[in-house]
C-alpha cells in the first residue's frame, strides 16, 4: 500500500519558490517524513527529513502540518538544476529500516527559465 | 556523508550472460542495499547485503538470479544472472547513514541494457 500521495508533476518558474506537497494520512507516531530527489540519470539524493517540527537546511525547508498528515517541501529559489523527481517517503529513523522504505512515483518538478 | 562508487556505470549485455556490479564505499557501513529502477519507474529494493551472512532478499527477488557478496564493510557486489531484456534497468547501491538518522546515500547507478 502506498504510504504517501504526491502530484505527478509540477512546474515552477526559475527564481521562484517551489512548493511540493505530500499527503501521508496514515503516518505512525514514530515515522519521519523524508524527502529525496533524483536528477535524471543520477542516484537519488537526500534532501531533508523531519518528525513534527518544521526543518530547514541549506537545500530546502520542510513544513509538516500539526496533525502530521501532510507536509510541504519548499525550495526557496528554484534553479534549473532543481529539475528532478522528488520523492516523499515516511519511515522510521532506525538502523536497517530502509527495508521498510518505499519509493512511490514522486513528483516531477520542472523549473522553467 | 558517504561517497559511493559503482562499476560499471553502464553496459550493454547479451541475453543469457551475467554481469557483476561493484559497489565501493569510502567508509565502513553496516547496511548496504541494492535497488533496481526499471525504465520510467521508481526504485524497488532488491536485497540487503549483510557482512558475514547471506543477503536478505525482498519479495520477488531470489538469490539464484541476483547473487550478492559482501566480503567487508566497504564493498559489495550484485550479479545479474542469465540476463534477459526484462533485466534492462538501472541498478543502484545504497548505504545507510552511520549516525542512524536513517538517511540513505546512493551511488550513481549502473545502467544495464540487455539485448
Amino acid at each position: 500500500d502506498a504510504k504517501t500521495t504526491q502530484p505527478t508533476s509540477m512546474d515552477c518558474a526559475e527564481g521562484r519558490a517551489a512548493n511540493l506537497p505530500c499527503n501521508h494520512s496514515t503516518i505512525s507516531g514514530n515515522e519521519y517524513v523524508y524527502w529525496y530527489r533524483q536528477i535524471h540519470s543520477q542516484g537519488p539524493q537526500y534532501i531533508i527529513h523531519g518528525l513534527k517540527n518544521n526543518e530547514t537546511n541549506e537545500m530546502a525547508s520542510l513544513i509538516i502540518t500539526e496533525d502530521r498528515k501532510s507536509s510541504t517541501l519548499i525550495l526557496p529559489h528554484a534553479t534549473l538544476r532543481d529539475t528532478a523527481v522528488y520523492y516523499c517517503i515516511v519511515r522510521v529513523a532506525a538502523s536497517g529500516s530502509a527495508r521498510q522504505l518505499t519509493f512511490g512515483s514522486g513528483t516531477q518538478l520542472t523549473v522553467l527559465p | 556523508s558517504a561517497v559511493i562508487s559503482q562499476k560499471p556505470s553502464r553496459d550493454i549485455c547479451q541475453r543469457g550472460t551475467s554481469l557483476t556490479i561493484q559497489c565501493q564505499v569510502d567508509s565502513q557501513v553496516t547496511m548496504m542495499f541494492w535497488y533496481r529502477q526499471q525504465p520510467g519507474q521508481s526504485l524497488t529494493l532488491i536485497a540487503t547485503a549483510n557482512q558475514g551472512s547471506e543477503a536478505t532478499y525482498e519479495s520477488g527477488f531470489v538469490i539464484d538470479k541476483f547473487p550478492i557478496s559482501r566480503p567487508n564493510l566497504t564493498f559489495s557486489t550484485l550479479t545479474v544472472s542469465n540476463m534477459s531484456p526484462e533485466d534492462s534497468s538501472i541498478y543502484l547501491c545504497s548505504v545507510e547513514d552511520s549516525q542512524l538518522t536513517g538517511e540513505l546515500f546512493f551511488g550513481e547507478g549502473s545502467r544495464l541494457t540487455v539485448l
